[in-house]
């Protein structure tokens, strides 16, 4: 057990399906982020809360959606994908940025994109 | 470009046989340069964090290592559980939040 739990482990949903990804952590890390990881390609950082505020968003489609209700909890919902969204979506935590201490990551939510 | 390239793609060595992982970087100014360890089916662990040339950083049979322009992962002896892919990640000083990655080295080790 990392700290960092996300569920589901996996998920297959339909272009037009919604779904959402949780994450939660309760390790007092004050800062959150969603990644999204595909093969034999560099993480890329999606969306990063400090403190429950987005304070980056990497130019990622309205197709997906952040939520971040309090510091521990953290959201990723998701509406009409495509295909090329499968991929390994992780969530990290850390004390306000990346520290000499790192990220803290979950296990990821497999998603394919039927 | 701020970017990081991380050779080889893949390393097969036998029990015992020590070698090198490269990452090599462009950034404007390095706040750090950070190493991480990922398992199939398993998101990535931190290994090590360096600040600035000349500084090494150790644990167990790894040793991280930092100049100018690339970083080293050295592996003395590794064992079949150091199989795993390898992760190298920069820092740019005017960043607080946001990483470059690498896309990784996958390291096999046979017994």
């Amino acid at each position: 057990e990392t700290g960092v739990t996300q569920t589901p482990r996996h998920l297959v949903m339909g272009m037009t399906n919604k779904k959402s990804l949780k994450c939660e952590q309760h390790l007092g890390h004050n800062a959150m982020y969603w990644y999204k990881q595909s093969a034999k390609k560099p993480l890329e950082l999606m969306f990063v809360y400090n403190f429950k505020e987005q304070t980056e968003n990497n130019s990622v489609p309205s197709r997906f959606s952040p939520e971040c209700p309090n510091s521990s909890h953290l959201f990723l919902h998701l509406h009409t994908l495509q295909p090329e969204d499968s991929a390994l979506y992780l969530c990290a935590s850390s004390q306000e940025g990346h520290s000499r201490y790192g990220y803290t990551f979950g296990s990821g939510t497999r998603l394919t994109v039927v | 470009e701020d970017q990081v390239t991380q050779s080889p793609e893949a390393l097969r060595l036998q029990e015992g046989e020590s070698s090198s992982l490269n990452c090599s970087y462009t950034v404007s100014g390095l706040r750090g340069l950070f190493w991480y360890r990922q398992d199939p089916g398993k998101g990535p662990e931190f290994l090590f964090t360096l600040y600035s040339a000349g500084e090494e950083k150790e644990k167990e049979r790894l040793k991280a290592t930092l100049t100018k322009k690339e970083s080293f992962l050295h592996i003395t002896a590794p064992k079949p559980e150091d199989s795993a892919t390898y992760l190298c990640a920069v820092q740019a000083r005017n960043s607080n939040y946001q990483l470059i990655w690498g896309a990784g080295t996958k390291l096999i080790i046979k017994p």
